[in-house]
């Protein structure tokens, strides 16, 4: 599978904020990128799908407004959490996909707490 | 969309003896099951996966089955040891690459010395 780099691995920020979490595909050119969102002793839940250089596909329930992602290119995809919230503290994880992808690895993933 | 249904989800067995955790999915265009283990704080990490045109396969001490018609798949691991505790998922896709993954709820597998 993919070597994955995602960044930040933790972040706490204050109620109201901004946060952007990096995600890159060090070995594969991920034509789609998979996000995840994994709340404290649940599953894995997918919130969107991104197309590099297209819109992304957001799962039922999940606000595009809020959760804003930009893959503008192969290697990077970004997904920020615009005006987080208590209720958006969570882990966030990525994963690159797309043509070629057999095998679906996970980033290091990115804890959000939001105060 | 798919739906993955998992069992147990807590399951607790002797060190040396074998586990077995079971899914159940509800897409018949899904091909592709991966499980993967995650220990507290870190990513999922793939353990083995099947693809629809295979019904058995095997890594070591691992092994997962697949019944298409019955639409349902297992992870069997043997002589358990105590690094196996962990948190296991199951996964379906239509593969391809293309599609992200439909988790199972998890199971939380203790090995007891």
């Amino acid at each position: 599978g993919a070597v994955v780099s995602q960044h930040p691995s933790w972040v706490i920020c204050k109620s109201g904020t901004s946060v952007k979490i990096e995600c890159r595909s060090l070995d594969f050119q991920a034509t789609t990128m998979f996000w995840y969102r994994q709340f404290p002793k649940q599953s894995l839940m997918l919130m969107a799908t991104s197309n590099e250089g297209s819109k992304a596909t957001y799962e039922q329930g999940v606000e595009k407004d809020k959760f804003l992602i930009n893959h503008a290119s192969l290697t990077l995809s970004t997904l920020t959490v615009t005006s987080a919230h208590p209720e958006d503290s969570s882990f966030y994880i990525c994963s690159p996909g797309g043509a070629g992808a057999n095998v679906l690895t996970f980033g290091a993933g990115s804890r959000l707490t939001v105060l | 969309g798919e739906n993955v249904e998992q069992h147990p989800s807590t399951l607790s067995v002797q060190e040396g003896d074998s586990a077995v955790i079971k899914c159940t999915y509800s897409d018949s265009a899904s091909n592709y099951f991966p499980w993967y283990k995650q220990e507290l704080g870190k990513r999922p990490q793939l353990i083995i996966d099947i693809r629809s045109n295979v019904g058995e396969k095997k890594d070591q001490r691992i092994a997962v089955t697949l019944n298409k018609t019955a639409k349902h798949f297992s992870l069997h691991i043997t002589e358990t040891q105590p690094e196996d505790s962990a948190v296991y998922f199951c996964a379906a896709s239509r593969g391809g690459g293309a599609d992200g993954l439909t988790f199972g709820k998890g199971t939380h597998l203790i090995i007891q010395p």
